[in-house]
């Protein structure tokens, strides 16, 4: 079945381990996003990729890294996780990016808590 | 800045209609998106407009007034599982997705 997969769906992790969400799609999508979901907040940018080789930061980066090597692939990285990084973590992609019709397509999403 | 606005929550009863309002303050727009959010699920695109009117998809409809910055979601007929979150988001001057945090709507039989 074409989509993302997300792992792992759900974690808890002491502050200050190193933690990396996976990501996966199959839909040759140029474009793929990491977001976070907090309670009363919209969906948050954490860092973004137009095509494999790129990335790029979003409105949340700090404490996130990113890597891109190939189409399919979109791992987030926590190098030191602190308490505030608990969130349900959703990975996205898009044909493209830079057009309006922007669809998105999420995966079921990673809930991370930092003790 | 940008700003996104929509209701926190909405209740509305079981074969009823309903419509959720979003106002944007963006730099720029390049289209408006609604997306529906099941409780722990992740977000799927329900519409998308870019052009100033009303675009029908079955029991959903998406109204759209760029001079008013201003958008609806209208759902008829509503049914229990229609009981979700209700995204709106822009796109703005730098093909950036701006989202607001969401109207949970209620559905009472």
């Amino acid at each position: 079945i074409a989509g993302i997969t997300q792992a792992p769906t759900s974690q808890i992790l002491a502050a200050g381990r190193r933690m990396t969400l996976r990501c996966t799609q199959d839909m040759r999508h140029n474009a793929m996003y990491w977001y976070r979901q907090d309670l009363g907040l919209g969906l948050r940018l954490i860092h973004y990729s137009n095509t494999a080789g790129t990335t790029g930061k979003g409105e949340v980066p700090d404490g996130y890294s990113v890597s891109r090597a190939n189409t399919d692939d979109f791992p987030l990285t926590l190098a030191s996780a602190v308490p505030s990084q608990t969130s349900v973590y959703f990975c996205a992609s898009s044909v493209g990016r830079g057009s309006g019709a922007n669809v998105l397509t999420f995966g079921a999403g990673s809930r991370l808590t930092v003790l | 800045g940008q700003n996104i606005d929509q209701p926190t929550e909405m209740t509305a009863t079981e074969g009823a209609i309903v419509q959720i309002n979003c106002t944007y303050q963006t730099s720029g727009f390049n289209g408006l998106f609604w997306y529906q959010q099941h409780a722990g699920e992740a977000p799927t695109f329900l519409s998308y407009n870019v052009l100033d009117g009303l675009e029908e998809k079955g029991r959903f409809s998406s109204f759209l007034s760029r001079s008013k910055g201003y958008s609806y979601l209208l759902l008829k007929e509503l049914q229990m599982k229609d009981s979700a979150s209700y995204l709106c988001a822009v796109t703005d001057s730098n093909y950036q997705l701006i989202w607001g945090a969401g109207t949970k709507l209620i559905i009472k039989p």
